[in-house]
Order: structure tokens, then sequence, then C-alpha cells
């Protein structure tokens, strides 16, 4: 089987500082995207979604960005605290009916005291 | 917490065994989907029901099958294991599979290790 994925990116922030997780979708047919947080030994949890007829969406410390021109999707938390060290995972809809979801190979957080 | 649950939380299978696994979605989710999760990789899509009917299915073998029941529990079955279907197995539910900003929420996971 192949072995990309095994080794994911990571990105070392510290804590207090902002993060800026990047994820380049596949399908340009795509209308929904959604990040994901998933913790060791546990399941993905919803973070925050965009839908393709929206180009930002804030939440709670966090933002997410997506350039449709590009197909390129971002995440921002502000603040970063050590609760946020994870795995994130963008995750894409490829549109024409249901909710198939296609999963980016994920990005590892490290939040540095 | 999402409210969604399954089980085993971790299973030991060995090759050529047959395994279910099992998902209660939210009270009300109509719509369950399962992704097969390998090692340091993002979820793959396995299948999705909806109200109780296959709604989709990836790119996995027939003998991945699935069964959704009215009470919002389902069922994810593997017969003929191979040391490759060693993974954590995820549901999650959704309100309706036919829209697509349809937003799912995740289960624990069962982490499945074929021998």
């Amino acid at each position: 089987g192949e072995s990309v994925g095994l080794h994911l990116p990571t990105l070392s922030v510290q804590e207090g500082d902002n993060s800026i997780i990047n994820c380049a979708y596949s399908n340009s047919a795509s209308d929904y995207f959604i990040w994901y947080k998933q913790e060791s030994g546990k399941g993905p949890q919803f973070i925050i979604d965009i839908r393709s007829n929206m180009d930002k969406r804030q939440g709670q410390r966090v933002t997410v960005l997506l350039n449709k021109t590009v197909k390129h999707l971002s995440l921002q938390i502000a603040a970063t605290q050590p609760g946020d060290s994870a795995v994130y995972f963008c995750a894409e809809n490829g549109g024409g009916g249901g909710n198939k979801l296609t999963f980016g190979t994920g990005t590892q957080l490290k939040v540095e005291l | 917490e999402t409210g969604v649950t399954q089980s085993p939380t971790h299973l030991i299978k060995t090759r050529g065994q047959q395994v279910t696994l099992r998902c209660s979605s939210q009270s009300g989710h109509n719509t369950v989907s399962w992704y097969q999760q390998a090692l340091g990789q993002g979820p793959q899509f396995i299948f999705q029901y909806y109200r109780e009917e296959e709604n989709g299915r990836g790119n996995f073998p027939p003998r991945f099958s699935g069964l959704q029941f009215p009470n919002y529990s389902s069922e994810l079955n593997v017969n003929a294991l191979e040391l490759d279907d060693s993974a954590l197995y995820l549901c999650a539910s959704s309100l309706e599979g036919g829209v697509s900003t349809d937003t799912q929420y995740f289960g624990p996971g069962t982490r499945l290790t074929v021998l």
C-alpha cells in the first residue's frame, strides 16, 4: 500500500500565537467544506464549515477562508492554546447530491509552551 | 460530545474472519456514513445509509456491507478480513443524507486489528 500520509505535515506554534493551516482541495464542483480536529484516539470533531458561495466564515477563535479560484482552504486559529494540539483535516463534499466527504491528509498542530 | 457512540472500542481478529461493528447515531439523524481511517491518513468513505437504504458507496469491495435500523443504530460488516483492513472505523451521523451541506458528526471509532 501507499506510504503517503504516514508522516503528516507538522505545524509548531508557540502558545498564544495565531496558527494557519492550509489545505488544497481537488474537486472544483465541491460546494461544502468542513474542518475537523482529531485528537489522539478520538473521532474527528467538527470545528467550522463554509459553503462555496462564501469566502470567509468566523467562529469562536477560528476563521475559515475559501479561495475557489485556486481551490484552497485555510483554517486560522487565534491565540493558539495547548488544547488545540491535534491533527486537523479539511474535508470537501463533492456536490451532485448526497454528502460523501473526501478528506485531506491532515496537518499535525503542535503547541509549544 | 457528538452523541454518536460506537462499539466495541477495540477489536482483534484474524485474517479470514468476519466482523460486525456497531454505531448509534444522534436521535433524529436519518443518515449514517462509515469511514475507514488507516494510521496517519484521513478517513476514507466506505458507504452511506439514508433511511435504511444505501445512499452512496466509496471504492470498497462488496465484502464491506452495512445495515441501518429504524432506531438510529447501524452496523458495518466486513467478511474475509485481510491484514490491510486494520484501521480505525468511524461512523458519522447527519440529519439528511440528500443534502450536500449536511454536517456529519463522528463517533469515537472502533480500532480493528487483523492478525
